[in-house]
């Protein structure tokens, strides 16, 4: 089955840029599905960061939209996130996640499954 | 976006015991809600999606229903495995949002 696994930069500094690398295994990354970053912070609990597709189609929170780029290396079977000008708001666990749509209408989406995640912390 | 409350924050239960756990939208979402429970230490987990669709592998003793913007997870007999926090999460409109998770305690 699909299995996903984030990488773990660790520390970034305020104002740095944080980046983050989902390894996708069991699974092409190319099949129809959407995959996703969402964070989990004491503050503010889970929050969706995006969205991308295999062809380069992103979603993202409005929230972080202005400092939010995902991309997908699809010879590698996975995909990015980058977050810039960060702030120890931005401290938390980040998951990727695969989103399911399902349905005649395509219209039941749900997250599943998630990577281990990653702990990211903002400081100096 | 869309505000998914979740009542009550924290519960405590033995094992055999019924548990609910509710979870209110802030407006119609359809039955399009799906449930995760989550150890510590560990990435939240899909029991349950659009309302009451029992994912494959999750125990019967998990349920989903809906009211209106109401929707309840049930676990009709507590197993020590089920001790975790439970979250709701609306995929009706975009942002999907969460709600802010129930602790199942040990009674």
């Amino acid at each position: 089955q699909v299995q996903l696994q984030e990488s773990n930069p660790g520390l970034v500094k305020p104002s740095g840029t944080l980046s983050l690398t989902c390894a996708v295994s069991g699974g092409s990354i190319s099949r129809s599905n959407w995959w996703s970053w969402v964070r989990q912070s004491p503050g503010k609990g889970l929050e969706w960061i995006g969205e991308i597709y295999h062809d380069g189609g992103t979603n993202y929170n409005p929230s972080l939209k202005s400092r939010v780029t995902m991309s997908v290396d699809k010879s590698k079977n996975e995909f990015s996130l980058r977050l810039t000008s960060v702030t120890a708001a931005d401290t938390a666990v980040y998951y990727c996640v695969r989103s399911v749509v399902i349905g005649i209408n395509e219209d039941i989406n749900f997250f599943d499954p998630w990577g281990q995640g990653t702990l990211v912390i903002v400081s100096s | 976006d869309i505000q998914m409350t979740q009542s009550p924050s924290s519960l405590s239960a033995s094992v055999g015991d019924r548990v609910t756990i509710s979870c209110r939208a802030s407006q119609s979402i359809n039955n399009y809600l799906n449930w995760y429970q989550q150890k510590p230490g560990k990435a939240p987990n899909l029991l349950i999606y659009a309302a009451s669709r029992l994912q494959s592998g999750v125990p019967s003793r998990f349920s989903g229903s809906a009211s209106g913007t109401e929707f309840t997870l049930t676990i009709s007999s507590l197993q020590p495995e089920d001790f975790a926090t439970y979250y709701c999460q609306q995929s009706h409109s975009a942002p999907p949002t969460f709600g802010g998770g129930t602790k199942v305690e040990i009674k």
